[in-house]
Order: C-alpha cells, then sequence, then structure tokens
C-alpha cells in the first residue's frame, strides 16, 4: 500500500470556484504535512505546510490536516485560471543524520475554467 | 538565492544507451535529493545524499542507475543502459534541514525519453 493516496482526478472547476483537495496517509510516523504544486514543464514548487492537526491559512489557501483520520486537505477559495496545476500532497519522515525524507501521493490535476 | 540548476533539460536515447544528468543545488543546502516522475505519477525518490553520502538509496535500480555527490556540492545521476521505462523527468531537490519540516526546492527537471 502506497503510503499516501491521492485521487489524480482530473478536476475541472469553473473560475471563481472553491477548490478541494484531498489525501489519505499510512504511516503515523510522518510529522509535516505539505502541499506542493506543479506547473506543466516545471519542477514542484511549496504551497505550504503544516504541523499539527488543524487549519493553515494562507491567502485563499487552506491546509488541513486531521491526524486521527489521517486526512489532509487543501481548500482554494475563489479560484482562478492561474490556478491550473498539478497539486502534490506529501509527508516527511526523518530518516536519520538530522535529515528526512519525502513521500509523495500522485498529484491532482487541476483545470480552473475562465 | 538562486534556484536548484538542472542540465540538459531534455535528452532523447535509444534503449541500452547510458545518459547523464547534473544538478547544482542552493548554495549551502547539505541535503540533496533525485526524484523519478513519471507522466501522470508522484515524484518517487531515488536517492538521497547528506553532504557527500549516501542516507537513503533504497529504490535506486543499482543494476542501472547511479549517483555521486562529489566534495558535497554538484551531483550526477547516470543510466546505463537505458530501457524503456526509466522515460520520466528526473528531478533534483535540495534542502537545508534549517526547519523541522525540511523545504525541499526542486530544479525544472530533466525530460528524458528511451525510444
Amino acid at each position: 500500500q502506497k503510503e499516501v493516496e491521492q485521487d489524480p482526478g482530473p478536476l475541472s472547476v469553473p473560475e471563481g470556484a472553491i477548490v478541494s483537495l484531498n489525501c489519505t496517509y499510512s504511516n503515523s510516523a510522518f510529522q509535516y504535512f505539505m502541499w506542493y504544486r506543479q506547473y506543466s514543464r516545471k519542477g514542484p514548487e511549496l504551497l505550504m505546510y503544516t504541523y499539527s492537526s488543524g487549519n493553515k491559512e494562507d491567502g485563499r489557501f487552506t491546509a488541513q490536516v486531521d491526524k486521527s483520520s489521517k486526512y489532509i486537505s487543501l481548500f482554494i477559495r475563489d479560484s482562478q485560471p492561474s490556478d491550473s496545476a498539478t497539486y502534490l500532497c506529501a509527508s516527511t519522515l526523518y530518516s536519520g543524520a538530522g535529515s528526512y525524507q519525502l513521500t509523495f501521493g500522485k498529484g491532482t490535476k487541476l483545470s480552473v475554467i475562465p | 538565492e538562486a534556484g536548484v540548476a538542472q542540465s540538459p533539460r531534455y535528452k532523447i536515447i535509444e534503449k541500452r544507451q547510458s545518459v547523464a544528468f547534473w544538478c547544482n543545488p542552493i548554495s549551502g543546502h547539505a541535503t540533496l535529493y533525485w526524484y523519478q516522475q513519471i507522466l501522470g505519477q508522484g515524484p518517487k525518490l531515488l536517492i538521497q545524499f547528506q553532504n557527500n553520502g549516501v542516507v537513503d538509496d533504497s529504490q535506486l535500480p543499482k543494476d542501472r542507475f547511479s549517483a555521486e555527490r562529489l566534495k558535497g556540492v554538484d551531483s550526477t545521476l547516470k543510466i546505463q543502459p537505458a530501457k524503456l521505462e526509466d522515460s520520466a523527468v528526473y528531478l533534483c531537490a535540495s534542502s537545508s534541514n534549517t526547519q523541522g519540516a525540511n523545504v525541499l526546492t526542486f530544479g525544472a527537471g530533466s525530460r528524458l525519453t528511451v525510444l
């Protein structure tokens, strides 16, 4: 079983809609939970990360973690065509020697239609 | 701050040929990662370096893939001989480990097509 599961979509929404992206994870040892955004033919870039259960807000983006159910969510308010990208959830695990590993989900491809 | 540099951006080879990818991480970043991203999938870790030592290479197909990070800075990933299933984007990332969240900064990737 893959450690981070994510529905690959694709997901298509009209401009201005609220978008909900979700992941589940299986490893209780995961410490940080991240969302990366990847535009076509680019590397992933970090959107935001959280540590504890609860919500974290950054502008139009809200990340939510529920450790009891091992559930990770990203909400995008007032979605824009520029938000069209693949969104990757990821979790970190301490791998020793002062370094960490990042395990990714498959990514959800989002299209925001003008 | 300059980003993570990778080259070449694109490479097309025949199966059984060899290829090498180069990565220059962000200055001062101790940890360097190589990920493989197959079309429609999330990145999969191939190898992780801490300075010039290997932390994890458990998912690296060692019969055909090799990687090195000389002097704890630049890194090279080599594939020899290549197979059709190696067609993917090879992403290099680095992190400074100054934050517990271990934020990775990725390069744009090297896209490999094996014919």
